[in-house]
């Protein structure tokens, strides 16, 4: 079967930086992406790496290592309005995502 | 960027009932899809509306439960036939960007689904 698991929970202070792990085990594999969603909106995309390394986007970054089928998401400079849910997502076919199970990140003063 | 639009917003139905979702790009797209989404849960990709051909369907999704039409471009139906209350949940249409080969997804914002 398919899975991509991501801690169900993240609390982290404003300013401060956090990280979101993602492993991953699917029967294919394009790319990993991250989106957030805030409650009650809609999925926004933050960032997709199909090659291994970093890749950097302001105060966000993702980091990818298809060997060992795993990703994280860091978010520098926290603010209040990063708290929201970021789910992992594998790009599995030609254009299909499969989610991950998500992670709830609040930020606290 | 595209703009996505859905109809209803939220709805509440009786169970055995059936409810037809209906979903806007603002500019042409080759593929949309359709998820399910519990409250603080993932997102389940339903199926994928091909323009021109038959959906595609997901394991444990079919077609007699979710039929779906994409007469044109920018345009798509997703309908919960014969409702039960374990349709309850958010679903959510979705197209690729243009020009990032599939890699960046946009998203509609939710129809909210309830069933009694």
């Amino acid at each position: 079967g398919q899975s991509l698991e991501q801690p169900s929970e993240v609390t982290a202070v404003e300013g401060a930086i956090v990280q979101i792990n993602c492993t991953y085990q699917t029967s294919g594999f394009y790319g990993l992406s991250w989106y957030q969603q805030h409650d009650g909106g809609a999925p926004t995309f933050l960032s997709y790496n199909a090659l291994d390394g970093l890749e950097e986007t302001g105060r966000f970054s993702s980091f990818l290592s298809r060997s060992d089928s795993y990703g994280y998401l860091l978010l520098q400079e926290l603010q209040m309005k990063d708290s929201a849910s970021y789910f992992c997502a594998v790009r599995t076919g030609a254009n299909n995502l499969f989610f991950g199970t998500g992670t709830r990140l609040t930020v606290i003063p | 960027s595209a703009v996505i639009s859905q109809k209803p917003s939220r709805d509440i139905c009786q169970r055995g009932t059936s409810l037809t979702i209906q979903c806007q790009v603002d500019s042409q797209v080759t593929m949309m899809f359709w998820y399910r989404q519990q409250p603080g849960q993932s997102l389940t990709l339903i199926a994928t509306a091909n323009q021109g051909s038959e959906a595609t369907y997901e394991s444990g999704f079919v077609i007699d439960k979710f039929p779906i039409s994409r007469p044109n471009l920018t345009f798509s139906t997703l309908t919960v036939s014969n409702m039960s209350p374990e349709d309850s949940s958010i679903y959510l249409c979705s197209a690729p960007r243009d020009g990032t080969g599939g890699n960046e997804q946009f998203f509609g914002p939710g129809t909210r689904l309830t069933v009694l």
